[in-house]
């Protein structure tokens, strides 16, 4: 069925360098793709999205990108510092009618 | 607004028990969603409604699982009987609009199943 595949499941950086983390869907049809921060024992929490009419949207440090060729985008956030930890989700909409996520990554920047 | 309400926070219970969870949205969503996050598997959708009436229930694991929507401010997520494979942290979240719109969520509870 459709999904999405979110890379890496772990990602562990240095304070003040960038983090980039890859999601790729199946269905050519989806048209909304929100990334959500969970932090430790806490809810998920909608960072940034994008649509699928824009390539690429930026918050500050956080950007995200977006192929719809090839059916992948990716998030970026620079500059990181400790409170970027995290797992860090993609999402997608699948058949126009549903919200896919990806498995997550485990975010840590090492002070 | 308080946000997206959810009772309890933390439940458990023995195997075989019945287990309510409850969840009210924000005043004026029109879309809720129940989600199952475990370590292995996750954040699984299990369920969504829009307007009360529940659009996609393919990801609800069995018939021990079900879930109503009575009104716009209140849905139940109930497991009968449970099991302890049935023990991760149950979402609810809502969202206005369509499908393709920011989905606020709830704290989550925490369900142990011994």
């Amino acid at each position: 069925g459709e999904n999405v595949e979110q890379h890496p499941s772990t990602l562990s950086v240095q304070e003040g360098d960038s983090a980039v983390i890859k999601c790729t869907y199946s269905d050519s049809a989806s048209n909304y793709f929100p990334w959500y921060k969970q932090e430790l024992g806490k809810r998920p929490q909608l960072i940034i999205d994008i649509r699928s009419n824009v390539g690429e949207k930026k918050d500050q440090r956080i950007a995200v990108t977006l192929n719809k060729t090839a059916k992948h985008f990716s998030l970026h956030i620079t500059e990181t510092q400790p409170e970027d930890s995290a797992v860090y989700f993609c999402a997608a909409t699948i058949n126009n009618n549903d919200m896919r996520f990806g498995a997550g990554t485990r975010l840590t920047v090492k002070p | 607004d308080a946000g997206v309400i959810q009772s309890p926070r933390h439940e458990v219970t023995e195997m075989g028990q019945e287990v309510t969870l409850r969840c009210k949205p924000i005043s004026g969503h029109d879309y809720l969603f129940w989600y199952r996050q475990t370590m292995m598997r996750g954040l699984e959708l299990l369920i969504y409604f829009n307007n009360n009436v529940p659009i996609d229930d393919s990801g609800m694991p069995e018939d021990r699982f079900s879930a109503k929507m009575p009104n716009a401010s209140f849905s139940t997520l109930k497991i009968q009987p449970s099991e302890p494979r049935d023990s991760a942290v149950y979402f609810c979240a809502s969202s206005s609009g369509v499908v393709n719109n920011e989905q606020f969520f709830g704290p989550g509870t925490r369900l142990t199943v011994l």
